[in-house]
């Protein structure tokens, strides 16, 4: 089964800062998702991604499929911003199966 | 619309009580989730279910129990209720109709906080 790990944990920075989170994980997969919890707790899906890199306004996400790593970066960030970013893979290669969780980089952006 | 939607947001009660949280999905998505996320919230999942059938009990005690009466609707079903149950679920959903795992994007309901005192 898939193992996640992110970093940092913790991440406090003013706002217009360029941010940067990454991710590692265990087991080759096929798609790599990173989402958003909101401070009131809803969670969103962000992106999912399976090579190279995406982005979506102010936020890119990149991958290395070789290496195992991913990582998420937020340019001109903003306290809008400020919320848990999660990185997820899939448990194993079989369909249906879920996702495994990273234990979150909390991000906070101060004005 | 809401397209995954989880009642009730917030359930408090005593140990030893059963409870129910429901979840519905307008998605049309074949697979639905719960996922349980405990005070260090971290995520885990507890079952998945892929057009009404059980595909994964990730090592949830049998006080646990999913059902799933039709693909767009999966409720939790719990018994006996303890402390460490005390938790926010989440229901989500995605259209993994058999293909490579994860490849679907995850929609989540707004989550329930379970209070067990």
């Amino acid at each position: 089964k898939n193992e996640v790990e992110q970093s940092p944990q913790n991440l406090t920075a003013q706002e217009g800062e360029f941010i940067t989170i990454n991710c590692s994980y265990s087991v080759g997969i096929s798609a790599l998702h990173w989402l958003q919890q909101h401070p009131g707790g809803g969670i969103v899906s962000l992106f999912m991604l399976s090579s190279g890199k995406k982005k979506h306004g102010r936020l890119i996400a990149t991958i290395n499929i070789q290496e195992k790593h991913s990582s998420l970066h937020i340019t001109a960030s903003h306290p809008r911003d400020s919320a848990v970013y999660i990185c997820a893979a899939p448990r194993t290669g079989g369909g249906a199966d879920g996702l495994t969780f990273g234990k979150g980089t909390h991000l906070i952006i101060q004005p | 619309d809401t397209a995954v939607s989880q009642t009730p947001k917030y359930l408090v009660t005593q140990m030893g009580n059963d409870k129910s949280i429901k979840c519905e999905q307008n998605l049309g998505h074949d697979t639905m989730y719960w996922y349980k996320q405990d005070s260090k919230k971290f995520l885990k999942i507890m079952f998945s279910y892929n057009n009404k059938e059980l595909i994964i009990n990730e090592t949830v005690p049998n006080r646990f129990s999913p059902k799933s009466p039709d693909k767009a609707h999966l409720n939790l079903h719990i018994n006996s209720l303890e402390l460490g149950d005390s938790a926010v679920y989440f229901c989500a959903s995605s259209q993994e109709s058999g293909g490579l795992a994860g490849t679907d994007t995850q929609y989540f309901g707004p989550g329930t906080r379970l209070t067990v005192l």
